[in-house]
């Protein structure tokens, strides 16, 4: 079984600019997280899809992250325009229901 | 505001030995615990979950949980150098996949030859 799989690994853009951020479930799993980790701190939750309905997004920091899931498959995070506190590796986590969560390897987003 | 604690570390422990890692958290609310292996540029890893209180072994690792004094530990035995990585503490509202996860800094451990 495939796990999570996240593009790109690496981002580096210019402050202003957009980025987007993919995110491939493990198959057949309906709840998909986002979270990230600044330096220093310890990895926060975004936002959380049950199929492609926004089940919470409470952790979402400001209107400039848009994030999708079309037809409830893979999950797409929008940074527009992005500011330099927004560096930081952006982890994707999927899960079955009553299951525990298993996570990407992240993508690192670095503003300049 | 959750609040999950853990030691930075590192934690230095010889192979063979017993590695101790601990957790506080603070909300009491907190019904699912789990703990993630995470090496450098690698996505968190599941290594134990336990929703009860008591302790839950599965091979070399045995979470332990006291929901009344909100501590969750995991003892690993017989350490390897294999298993030297930062152990993340993450805590859930309920005991179900729709709940989001409230993660700790991290203890790295470092298991020497």
């Amino acid at each position: 079984e495939a796990g999570v799989t996240q593009f790109p690994s690496h981002s580096v853009i210019e402050k202003g600019q957009t980025v987007t951020l993919r995110c491939d479930p493990i198959s057949g799993h309906d709840n998909l997280y986002w979270y990230r980790r600044v330096m220093g701190k310890e990895i926060k939750f975004l936002l959380h899809f049950v199929k492609e309905s926004k089940q919470d997004e409470s952790g979402m920091p400001n209107n400039r992250f848009l994030a999708e899931r079309t037809g409830g498959t893979y999950s797409t995070l929008k940074v527009q325009p992005a500011e330099l506190e927004d560096s930081g590796v952006y982890f994707c986590a999927s899960s079955r229901q009553d299951q525990p969560q298993h996570f990407g390897d992240g993508t690192r987003l670095s503003i300049l | 505001q959750k609040e999950v604690e853990q030691n930075s570390g590192p934690l230095s422990v010889p192979e063979g030995a017993i590695a101790s890692l601990n957790c506080t958290y603070s909300d009491r609310g907190s019904q699912s615990f789990f703990w993630y292996r995470q090496y450098s540029g690698k996505s968190p890893e599941l290594i134990m979950f336990i929703y009860s209180n008591g302790d839950k072994e599965d091979g070399r690792f045995t979470a332990q949980l006291n929901k009344a004094s909100q501590y969750v530990s995991l003892l690993i035995r017989d350490s390897q150098p294999s298993d030297s990585a930062t152990y993340l503490c993450a805590v859930g509202g309920d005991g179900s996949g729709y709940s989001t996860l409230t993660f700790g800094k991290g203890t790295m451990l470092l298991v020497s030859p």
